[in-house]
């Protein structure tokens, strides 16, 4: 069980836009930076969004981050194909000795 | 370009101390602020993070598994190794090492994984 929170699952049509959220407490998420990261069938991980809101290059700007308080969320315009996938958030904890944490992953399905 | 790729043994038995490699190219882990780390994921779960070791020596680890592993590093031969001991059944999963940097954050390129299973 994560200490981090995300729904396990997703869906959405092709166009629409999504957003899968990340819920967290005070020693994480509210007061450490939020990743997110896409996984495609049988793929490594890729880092889709860094410190909240920013994306690494060659991501498309349909994907987007978000922060507020306790919580975080991947949003994701222009919904594709292509993006059927897991998501997973991450960040640092703060409690014991501190360690990075993943969400147990939410995966998209695009009907 | 950034590439990492982790290399050991896909077949150990329980109680065995699992060794992996990890083999990079494209940065240094002389280089300030970067590190390298180890996340696993066993089949059909999320993922979870299990080490990760930066340019200056600094080691951190998961507490939940700290007692389990050490992660070291070989700046000259540009490889990063991960050693768990007491291997069980349930650490049957894929390991992946990922480059990160306090800049960006963790894990911004990964390696392909290396599935590992825990059988007698």
């Amino acid at each position: 069980q994560s200490v981090v929170t995300q729904p396990p699952s997703a869906s959405g049509t092709p166009g629409q836009r999504v957003t899968i959220s990340c819920s967290g407490s005070s020693s994480n998420i509210g007061s450490n930076f939020v990743f997110w990261y896409q996984q495609l069938p049988g793929t490594a991980p890729k880092l889709l969004i860094y410190r909240n809101d920013q994306r690494p290059s060659g991501v498309p700007d349909r994907f987007s981050g978000s922060k507020s308080g306790t919580s975080a969320s991947l949003a994701i315009s222009g919904l594709r194909s292509e993006d059927e996938a897991d998501y997973y958030c991450a960040t640092w904890d703060n409690s014991l000795s501190g360690s990075w944490v993943f969400g147990g992953g939410t995966k998209l399905t695009v009907l | 370009q950034i590439t990492l790729k982790e290399s050991g043994p896909t077949l150990v038995k329980p109680t065995q101390t699992l060794t992996l490699t990890c083999s990079f190219s494209g940065f240094s882990l002389s280089t300030r602020d970067v590190g390298v780390g180890w996340v696993r994921q066993p089949p059909g779960k999320a993922l979870e993070w299990l080490a990760l070791i930066y340019w200056d020596d600094d080691e951190r680890y998961s507490p939940s598994l700290k007692t389990r592993l050490t992660i070291t590093k070989d700046t000259s031969k540009n490889q990063v190794f991960l050693t768990m001991n007491n291997m069980d059944p349930v650490d049957t999963a894929t390991y992946y090492c990922a480059h990160s940097t306090t800049t960006v954050g963790p894990f911004d390129q990964w390696g392909q994984g290396t599935l590992v299973t825990v059988s007698s």
